[in-house]
């Protein structure tokens, strides 16, 4: 099956820094990868997704990079803020079979930005 | 768009009864729904797919007599923890995926169940 390793598990920046999560997974097959934020309490949240034609792909101050080859994808938020503090999750599902769609999640990065 | 409730937010039952736990997609039709279990500062582990119509897919270690799951229309499936212990304490969440073709899930606001 899949396997998803997320690094780091704990990130601390200063307002206004940017902050980058990495994500490698296993199966060369994997064409969605997903970053979902969670707060305290609350449910996971889809912020930035990328597909497997897709190099890069920004929205405001959050991206998603990929590189199949080396089979990792990474998360970027730049101008860190406050709210952006919570655990971020990377994901692959898988792409056929019975188990279509099942995801695999990584470890999950908690992120803390100090004002 | 891609709404997902869960009922209810919190539970506290006593041990040995029983507690269901209800997903909905409120927009939309959901084919596939995923359960899962969340420890503190852990990741989601997946306990189960919920496919409209048939059994569930357990994964290795889930047992299905205890997380019994119910998928009878296209918009609800249903998680009953059967005879609940106090190490079933958790936060349960439960996702759905848009569509076939479509990778999208979106997850509901998640359970927590407090056996006592």
């Amino acid at each position: 099956g899949e396997n998803v390793e997320q690094h780091p598990s704990t990130l601390s920046v200063q307002e206004g820094d940017s902050a980058v999560i990495k994500c490698t997974y296993s199966d060369s097959a994997s064409n969605y990868f997903p970053w979902y934020k969670q707060e305290l309490g609350k449910r996971p949240q889809l912020i930035i997704d990328i597909r497997s034609n897709v190099g890069e792909k920004k929205d405001q101050r959050i991206a998603v990079t990929l590189n199949k080859t080396a089979k990792h994808f990474s998360l970027h938020i730049t101008e860190t803020q406050p709210e952006d503090s919570a655990v971020y999750f990377c994901a692959t599902p898988n792409a056929g079979g019975t188990s279509y769609g099942k995801l695999t999640f990584g470890q999950g990065t908690i992120l803390t930005v100090h004002p | 768009g891609a709404v997902v409730s869960q009922h209810p937010s919190r539970v506290i039952c006593k041990s040995g009864t029983s507690v269901k736990i209800e997903c909905r997609s409120l927009d939309f039709q959901a084919t596939t729904m995923f359960w899962y279990r969340q420890f503190p500062k852990k990741s989601l582990m997946l306990m189960a797919t919920s496919n409209e119509g048939s059994k569930a897919t357990y994964e290795q270690g889930v047992e299905k007599d205890k997380f019994l799951i119910n998928h009878a229309s296209l918009t609800l499936s249903t998680l009953t923890v059967t005879s609940a212990h106090p190490e079933d304490s958790s936060f349960y969440i439960c996702s759905a995926m848009v569509g076939v073709g479509a990778y999208e899930q979106y997850f509901g606001p998640g359970t927590r169940l407090t056996v006592t």
